[in-house]
């Protein structure tokens, strides 16, 4: 079965940029790729989401190359408060069908 | 705002037994998920469907079954509760298949002894 990979976890201080990778090679043609934020004790919720090039809000950004076989998120001058696991989603083609997909999620710490 | 909401919080059930998890969504959303999640493991989804009385099996549908007779409601079912089913048991609905964006419930998490 294809897998998204993302890195286990990450450290990072408040101020900084923080930019974290997915992996998914076997992308579906026709899907977006979405970000989620989870904090404890709580569902995931929507950060994000691109198709291909860049896409920004007002608290990140997403930068996915042309052949889409990755995609990172970027979350400009962290907080405390962004301290979370952070998931990527896609959907990947497994034995003809299209499944959504998550990664294993990334736990970020932000430090003061 | 979109709400999920599912109907337990904490669950304890015991090893064999039939267990029912609700889930209920106000948006009229066509698409309704579950997925489990294990500490490193992620979400994993279970069984996910795209209309009524309408289901896919999703990464690991083995243990599980899933029943959807209204479009509001997607009920997870474990026909015979084991241990290895103690988990965290989330819900989610979207207004196009994976696509779109998935708005999640609060979880369940059930512990079956």
């Amino acid at each position: 079965l294809a897998k998204t990979t993302q890195p286990i976890s990450m450290d990072s201080y408040e101020g900084q940029e923080v930019n974290i990778t997915c992996s998914h090679n076997n992308i579906a043609t026709n899907d977006y790729i979405t970000w989620y934020q989870q904090f404890p004790s709580q569902g995931p919720r929507f950060i994000i989401q691109g198709y291909k090039t860049k896409v920004t809000n007002e608290v990140a950004s997403l930068f996915i190359p042309a052949d889409r076989k990755s995609s990172t998120l970027s979350l400009p001058r962290v907080s405390l408060s962004d301290t979370a696991v952070y998931y990527c989603l896609v959907g990947l083609i497994s034995g003809g069908s299209y499944i959504p997909t998550f990664g294993r999620g990334t736990s970020l710490i932000v430090h003061p | 705002d979109v709400k999920v909401t599912q109907s337990s919080r904490y669950l304890v059930k015991r090893t064999g037994e039939k267990v029912f998890l609700e889930c209920v969504q106000d948006m009229d959303h066509e698409n309704m998920f579950w997925y489990r999640q294990d500490p490193g493991l992620g979400l994993r989804l279970i069984y996910f469907s795209y209309d009524v009385k309408m289901k896919e099996k999703g990464d690991i549908p083995e243990g599980y079954s899933v029943s959807r007779e209204k479009k509001e409601r997607f009920s997870l079912i474990l026909e015979s509760a084991s241990t290895n089913q103690t988990s965290m048991y989330l819900c989610a609905s979207s207004s196009r298949g994976g696509f779109d964006e998935q708005y999640f419930g609060p979880g369940t998490r059930l512990t079956v002894t």
